[in-house]
């Protein structure tokens, strides 16, 4: 069974903080994912990686940069945290081609105050 | 506008029910998976599909990419089968790049 594991699971930052969410994935898997999730929003992807030293925008990337410094492991950060970006967030991991099937972690609660 | 569009927004089914949920694209999707968030939070894949259908237990999806949907059926509904229901597709191929709809919430009462 695939595992990714996000740290830390819940998290009270200040406004004008930085903050690291990490993931951890043991299925040896090139893409790894960041989402949020926010009420009436779904997910909504914002950044991705096809591998080691890869990173990539997705569609709300503003305020976040990731990092990928190997392949098990898929960092994202905010430089400086803002209330807005209270929400919920997601890792996922996924292989190469055909059944390509996306695995989430437990995800990680952000509140900025 | 919303890229993928799920239908119903939300779902009360009677146990032992059957319905179906359903997404349509406005991108040109090449592959779908189907995920269920359970009242705990996790999000579990339930189907990964290139056109065409899959079946899996209870529940069976499938995607027709020149119509441009996707459905998830659901037969014989139980408790379990509560929770948000997503679809996500995946717009260009190999780009790996997944958008989701805003989901489906279901609720199976006894």
């Amino acid at each position: 069974e695939a595992a990714v594991t996000q740290s830390p699971r819940n998290k009270v930052a200040v406004t004008g903080g930085k903050v690291t969410l990490s993931c951890n994935q043991t299925n040896n898997h090139n893409n790894m994912y960041w989402y949020r999730q926010d009420t009436g929003h779904g997910l909504r992807l914002i950044h991705y990686s096809y591998g080691a030293g890869s990173t990539e925008k997705g569609d709300i990337p503003d305020g976040y940069k990731a990092s990928r410094p190997s392949q098990e492991n898929f960092s994202l950060i905010l430089e400086l945290a803002t209330p807005s970006q209270t929400s919920v967030y997601f890792c996922a991991s996924g292989g190469l081609g055909v059944g390509n099937t996306l695995y989430f972690g437990e995800g990680s609660r952000l509140i900025v105050v | 506008g919303d890229k993928v569009k799920q239908s119903p927004s939300a779902l009360s089914l009677q146990e032992g029910t059957n319905s179906a949920l359903r997404c349509n694209f406005s991108i040109a999707a090449t592959t779908v998976q189907w995920f269920l968030q359970n009242p705990r939070g996790s999000l579990i894949n339930l189907f990964y599909l290139v056109p065409g259908t899959k079946e899996n237990g209870r529940l069976k999806s499938a995607f027709d990419s020149k119509e441009s949907y996707s459905t998830l059926h659901i037969r014989d509904a139980q408790l379990e089968d509560s929770g948000t229901y997503f679809c996500a597709a995946e717009a260009d191929t190999g780009n790996y790049k997944y958008v989701f709809g805003a989901g489906t919430r279901l609720k199976v009462i006894a």
